[in-house]
């Protein structure tokens, strides 16, 4: 199974700061047909998860210019800038490469 | 605008079956892929299966001795049966919309799942 590793566990941001996550997978996700098969999805608290970022770097429909996602082909970040109090949740990174497709452990953001 | 909801049992006795139902309004289950993931305490997320536009399955295999994944078009709904539950399968059921393209881009609103005598 493809392991994805997130960094930190937990993480406290001030309003307005910026905040960027980590994730690592145990095999590449660049596909051959260069598609990079990462995604990124926050539950907010009482919420069902939802899409943030698809295809490493692409912003899902509805999602603040605020979230980006970048990446390589095993190291991923997952950036907030400007952080507001309607981003705290747990962040998940995960991947569509193979089956299992398999998810990170998620990523606390609380405000300070 | 698509919509899925889960529904079923929230508590079930251990070694029996687990089995829900995700609804779908807004879009045809014969386009697309549709999932199963369960969120357990903790937070831990797991992929269970899915079944596709066309009916194929594909499930994750920590689970392939246990579950499956059917349809019914007529309805608009897809299941989700596991075999033998144990208190570790106490979770939240999810059902969702998934492609490669876009990942898993709607959920239902999850359905708590505990598995006690």
């Amino acid at each position: 199974d493809i392991v994805m590793t997130q960094a930190p566990l937990s993480v406290s941001v001030t309003p307005g700061e910026s905040a960027s996550i980590s994730c690592r997978s145990s095999k590449s996700l660049l596909h051959s047909n260069g598609i990079t098969y990462v995604y990124w999805y926050l539950q907010k608290p009482g919420k069902s998860p939802q899409l943030l970022i698809y295809r490493m770097s692409n912003l899902a429909s509805g999602v603040p210019d605020r979230f980006s996602g970048s990446g390589s082909e095993t190291d991923f970040t997952l950036k907030i800038s400007r952080v507001e109090a309607e981003d705290v949740g747990i962040y998940y990174c995960g991947q569509l490469l193979e089956n299992p497709y398999t998810f990170g452990a998620g990523t606390k953001l609380e405000l300070k | 605008e698509v919509q899925l909801q889960e529904s079923g049992p929230g508590l079930v006795k251990p070694s029996q079956s687990l089995s829900l139902t995700c609804s779908v309004t807004g879009y045809s289950i014969t386009s697309n892929y549709w999932g199963w993931i369960r969120k357990f305490p903790g937070n831990k997320m797991e992929w269970m299966g899915y079944i596709s536009y066309s009916g194929s399955t594909s499930y994750n295999p920590s689970l392939k001795s246990r579950i499956s994944i059917t349809r019914d078009t007529s309805k608009n709904q897809f299941f989700l049966q596991l075999n033998s539950v144990t208190t570790e399968d106490t979770a939240t059921y999810y059902c969702a919309r998934f492609g490669y393209g876009n990942g898993f881009a709607y959920w239902g609103q999850g359905t708590l799942v505990t598995v006690s005598s």
